[in-house]
């Protein structure tokens, strides 16, 4: 089964640093990678994507994330954290499309973004 | 807006009613799935539709829910006999078929409370 793990509950940075947020998975074939973060009591809101192609993808608000295969890792990356970037952040898998088409989602990371 | 549309965002009900949830997808997207998300957990696969066609289902999906599309546009989840484990967020997520990988783009969910 396609599935992701993301090692931290929460990362804590100061704003103006940069910020990692970490996702590793586990998946037979070629992995179908996004990243969507999620404010409070919203839905989630779609970042970035790795489908195929140049191992940095970059997405929204300045977020890129970095597919390393050989470490089965998507790392999620900003040079400079904002406070407004303070968030729930969900690393998901899809399934092939020879088995349909959910996204198994991790468990989150919160960041926190201190002034 | 032209985002994914629930209603309602919020239901307070007694155990064993029966609730039912609408999803208005993004217009020209043809495919809609189903979430629930639990308090510090990632959003965990329903179902899903192309277009009025319901194609894959979880285990998840007992026997008490059920999810209509019935003209390929806007959805229906109703959960009959509700029960406390029932208390989630109700996400629903559209996304197109025209290419492979197309992010899904959710809604900003309904929060279900069991009394």
């Amino acid at each position: 089964a396609q599935s992701v793990a993301q090692p931290e509950d929460q990362v804590n940075v100061a704003e103006g640093n940069p910020l990692t947020v970490k996702c590793t998975y586990s998946v037979s074939g070629n992995p179908y990678l996004f990243w969507y973060v999620q404010y409070p009591n919203r839905g989630l809101q779609f970042l970035l994507k790795y489908i195929t192609g140049d191992n940095l993808v970059k997405g929204s608000y300045g977020f890129e994330a970095e597919f390393n295969k050989s470490q089965t890792s998507f790392h999620l990356k900003k040079p400079s954290a904002l406070v407004s970037d303070s968030a729930l952040y969900f690393c998901a898998v899809r399934d092939p499309p020879d088995s349909g088409y959910a996204l198994n989602f991790g468990k989150g990371t919160s960041l926190l973004v201190t002034p | 807006d032209t985002g994914v549309s629930q209603d309602p965002r919020h239901k307070i009900t007694k155990r064993g009613q029966n609730v039912t949830f609408r999803c208005d997808p993004i217009s020209e997207h043809n495919r809609l799935y189903w979430y629930r998300q639990t308090l510090g957990q990632g959003p965990e696969f329903l179902t899903y539709f192309q277009n009025e066609a319901q194609l894959e289902k979880s285990r998840l999906l007992s026997d008490r829910f059920s999810a209509e599309r019935p003209k390929g546009s806007f959805s229906t989840l109703e959960i009959q006999r509700t029960e406390q484990g029932d208390s989630a967020m109700y996400l629903c997520a559209s996304s197109p078929d025209r290419e492979v990988g197309q992010p899904q783009h959710f809604g900003d969910g309904t929060r279900l409370s069991i009394l």
